[in-house]
């Protein structure tokens, strides 16, 4: 199994700004994933954080405006970057650990954006 | 396409009555594998099961039990003897490899259970 956590776990942020989320497991795992969910929505796909290259953006997404690093197989990062209001959302963070073919979830970092 | 359908966009139930959210999925792949979360109002989202495409075997758990049919494409999800914590947004989702190890989510069923 895999333990993730996320911080900041909300944030209340001006418009313009940026805000980088980060993303810790617990053990190292195949592969980490950005998702964000609008209110009252499902969850979207953001990209694919690739260990030491980058991320694979899911159409809709673009680095400019969501860059992500993933320095090791642990950790990442999410940045929204020049924020809106249609950015407010929850934003989590995924990992899947290949071997027992299970997709964890961080609890999520809570951005409104005003 | 791939694709995870939950046609089923609320659901209200009086406690103690059985409930099954509906799922139907698409993937071209032969490989995959479905799940189903639960989101409490709280928003975390928990693992409740994951099936992969070969194994069809329907599992039961408590008060949870699941039917995978692949000739209809479906993953549908009961519960018995609903209680007011069943209250959630459940979500079920597919996981495949083409173009990319990706999962997509359904839309989600929230589902009240009312004392």
């Amino acid at each position: 199994s895999a333990v993730i956590s996320q911080k900041p776990s909300r944030d209340i942020c001006q418009r313009g700004t940026s805000l980088t989320i980060q993303c810790q497991v617990d053990s190292q795992v195949t592969m980490m994933f950005w998702y964000r969910q609008q209110p009252g929505q499902s969850l979207t796909l953001i990209a694919t954080a690739n260990q030491g290259s980058e991320a694979t953006y899911e159409s809709g997404f673009v680095i400019d405006k969501f860059p992500i690093s993933r320095p090791n197989l642990t950790f990442s990062t999410l940045t929204v970057s020049n924020m809106s209001p249609e950015d407010s959302s929850i934003y989590l963070c995924s990992a899947w650990t290949g071997g027992s073919y299970e997709q964890y979830f961080g609890p999520g970092t809570r951005l409104t954006v005003t | 396409a791939q694709k995870v359908t939950q046609a089923q966009t609320e659901i209200s139930v009086v406690e103690k009555e059985d409930v099954t959210l509906d799922c139907v999925y698409e993937t071209r792949d032969t490989t995959y594998y479905l799940f189903w979360y639960k989101q409490p109002p709280s928003g975390e989202l928990v693992f409740l099961i994951r099936r992969n495409s070969f194994d069809e075997q329907n599992e039961i758990s408590g008060r949870y039990s699941w039917n995978f049919q692949k000739s209809t494409s479906s993953f549908n999800f009961t519960i018995t003897a609903s209680q007011v914590v069943d209250s959630a947004v459940y979500f079920c989702a597919l996981t495949f490899n083409t173009g990319g190890f990706k999962t997509i989510f359904g839309a989600g069923t929230r589902l009240f259970v009312k004392a």
